[in-house]
């Protein structure tokens, strides 16, 4: 199994909701992220969890709140967000991190905030 | 500290023309460097990368890419361009330096249109 799935691939969400964003890969990396995408833009790293843990956080507000149950899931709660948060997440994983020997990104899901 | 700057946003070739894609970094340590390319509404698809070895890299759907220390660019070319090749197209360099995140530092993108 090569792949990164994220579900589900389309969220439209209103400010007070809560849900949640899944990942899951199957390759054995032991590194993983939340990247966020605009239009026409590159990704912008949110998040990073190295073995389970978290690594880096790039001042995300805290109604984005990330979560690795386990070395093969990674999910990324939202609470109380903001129309400007429309967005495509993705997930990605690596061997380690630090390696660079490249990510594997999953196919995204698109965030509607209305 | 690394970065990448994609020369041009948008380039326009004819099917079968050579497709042509410039990166130039910014790197204090050797770089890892990657093409990646994304498809409308989707996720970004590893082209290919360079990690120290042959500077010459292949990738899949016929691209390669040379590094180049000395002009400090990795290009992405291919020989015949498709119509399935139009597209975006990322260059991003691995963060080496001190602390060795592994943190991915993208260009803004070039989008390839293909002409029939």
């Amino acid at each position: 199994d090569t792949e990164v799935t994220q579900t589900p691939k389309h969220l439209v969400m209103g400010m007070t909701n809560k849900k949640s964003l899944k990942c899951e890969q199957h390759m054995g990396h032991r590194a993983m992220y939340w990247y966020k995408q605009k239009a026409k833009k590159p990704p912008e790293l949110m998040f990073v969890y190295s073995y389970e843990k978290l690594s880096i956080n790039e001042s995300v507000p805290s109604r984005f709140s990330p979560e690795c149950p386990n070395s093969s899931l990674l999910n990324l709660h939202l609470h109380a967000l903001q129309p400007e948060d429309s967005a495509l997440y993705l997930c990605a994983s690596s061997q380690d991190q630090g390696r660079g020997t490249g990510y594997t990104f999953g196919s995204g899901t698109r965030l509607t905030v209305v | 500290a690394q970065s990448v700057t994609q020369l041009g946003s948008h380039v326009s070739v004819s099917e079968g023309a050579l497709v042509l894609l410039r990166c130039n970094y910014s790197s204090s340590v050797p770089p890892y460097l990657f093409w990646y390319v994304q498809y409308p509404n989707q996720g970004l698809q590893l082209l290919l990368k360079y990690t120290s070895a042959a500077t010459l890299v292949k990738g899949i759907n016929g691209f390669e890419a040379e590094f180049k220390k000395s002009e400090t660019s990795f290009h992405l070319t291919k020989p015949s361009a498709h119509m399935s090749d139009a597209a975006e197209y990322f260059c991003a360099v691995s963060d080496q330096g001190s602390g060795n995140t592994g943190k991915l530092i993208f260009g803004q993108g070039t989008t390839l249109q293909v002409k029939p």
